[in-house]
């Protein structure tokens, strides 16, 4: 059965600074995803990132894959308030339905 | 373009009574995912429908709860005899298929609280 580990669950920043949430899984998968969420709403897509080393940036957050060690990390660069959120990894099942696993998420608070 | 309608937002049903939550997904995907949003159990897969093949329900926590998928398009997610353990946010997703990432793009939510 394919597990989905997050840690930190609940991160708390001050603005500028720099962190690295982790995303661990226990089975092979080819594709991993990030979403975030903010209260109240649904889930917004990230990254996807599909093969070893990938690697995808959009503006302060970075998002890299190793399909060897089954971990997924997502960095934080300079935070802003703005990206206070919920962020959740979620692996594709693959073989049949590709349904997403879910993490419990990371809630990230940044404090001005 | 539109994305991945649900109706309605929001649910107060009474314990035992039934609901049918609805999925629009986006025009031309061809697979479409429910999952549940819990405090105590995250986010989980329920169900997968993928054009006319028989549908995945591992995720059906109950033989309350079923869905169908009309046309290959709207679906409906309907519980019975509700429970209080059954409020959470349902989510829908549909995905394009055939894509190389299946990335899965999600719908507002429904929010169904059982008292």
């Amino acid at each position: 059965e394919l597990k989905v580990e997050q840690n930190p669950l609940f991160l708390s920043m001050q603005e500028g600074k720099n962190y690295t949430i982790y995303c661990n899984y226990s089975t092979t998968s080819d594709r991993l995803y990030w979403y975030r969420q903010d209260p109240g709403k649904s889930l917004e897509s990230l990254f996807v990132l599909l093969s070893n080393g990938a690697v995808k940036q959009e503006g302060r957050l970075m998002a890299s894959l190793d399909t060897k060690a089954r971990l997924s990390t997502l960095h934080i660069t300079a935070a802003v308030h703005d990206l206070s959120a919920t962020y959740f990894c979620a692996v594709d099942s693959q073989g049949g339905s590709e349904k997403l696993v879910f993490g419990k998420g990371t809630k990230l608070t940044v404090n001005p | 373009g539109a994305g991945v309608s649900q109706s309605p937002s929001n649910k107060v049903t009474e314990k035992g009574k039934d609901v049918e939550l609805r999925c629009d997904p986006i025009s031309g995907h061809t697979a479409l995912y429910w999952y549940r949003q819990s405090l105590g159990q995250g986010l989980e897969f329920l169900i997968y429908f993928q054009g006319n093949s028989a549908p995945d329900k591992s995720g059906l926590p109950s033989d309350r709860f079923s869905a169908e998928r009309t046309g290959g398009s709207v679906s409906t997610l309907t519980i019975q005899r509700t429970q209080q353990e059954d409020s959470a946010v349902y989510l829908c997703a549909s995905s394009p298929w055939g894509g190389a990432s299946y990335e899965q793009y999600f719908g507002p939510g429904t929010r169904l609280t059982v008292t």
